[in-house]
């Protein structure tokens, strides 16, 4: 197993478009986590999974946003109409359900322009 | 408002010397406790942990202190090596919680 991957590293779109996002976990971690990181912030919270279902949203997460994880195993992380302040990376861990040891993958930068 | 709190944005330290990295919470309910490390490109790993049950936990050059009654923890890395140059994350959470909270992380720069 070569830890969490996530697809793809980097994505520059336009404003106004749809953008997905996907992460593939560890394989026997049952939850999958996503975050997100913009310049000079530590990653903030955005939803999770307990296997294929999502326990929670935060706030940050508004109705253009919408994770998914079919399956309990891989997850995507959709966004509609983009807008400037979207451009962040997108981060996704899993863990085995051990409080707060997740095991991350190297994000993929967005860059809405 | 910011839960978990790193108020060094950065932190430079000669190689061999001790490098001290600091976290204030204001969530008294946050019953454990992490720091994670993270280089350029690559997401943050995992480093070190610590209940509130303790107040002190080590695992090689790396030992973190806890001190409830002020809402403070530390890190402490000694010696410190240039490997350690990264940027680090304070994290906590509560156990009823699955998610940590992050602060903004401090970035160190070890010194030759």
């Amino acid at each position: 197993d070569t830890g969490v991957s996530q697809d793809p590293r980097h994505k520059i779109t336009k404003r106004g478009q749809n953008v997905t996002f996907r992460c593939d976990p560890i394989s026997e971690h049952n939850r999958l986590y996503w975050y997100r990181q913009t310049l000079g912030q530590g990653p903030e919270f955005l939803t999770y999974f307990q296997n294929e279902a999502q326990l929670e949203k935060s706030r940050l997460l508004s109705d253009r946003f919408s994770a998914e994880r079919p399956k309990g195993s891989f997850s995507t992380l959709e966004i509609q109409r983009t807008e400037q302040g979207d451009s962040a990376m997108y981060l996704c861990a899993s863990s085995l359900g051990q409080m707060g040891f997740y095991t991350f993958g190297s994000g993929t930068r967005l860059t809405v322009v | 408002d910011q839960q978990v709190k790193q108020n060094s944005p950065s932190l430079s330290v000669q190689e061999g010397r001790i490098s001290i990295l600091n976290c204030d919470y204001t969530n008294s309910m946050f019953d454990y406790f992490l720091w994670y490390k993270k280089y350029p490109a690559e997401g943050p790993t995992f480093l070190i942990s610590i209940s509130s049950i303790k107040d002190k936990n080590e695992d090689g050059r790396f030992t973190v202190f806890l001190n409830k009654s002020a809402k403070h923890l530390s890190l402490h890395i000694v010696p410190s090596q240039p490997g350690d140059s990264a940027v680090y994350f304070c994290a906590a959470n509560r156990q009823r919680d699955d998610k940590i909270i992050f602060g903004k992380g401090t970035r160190l720069h070890i010194l030759p």
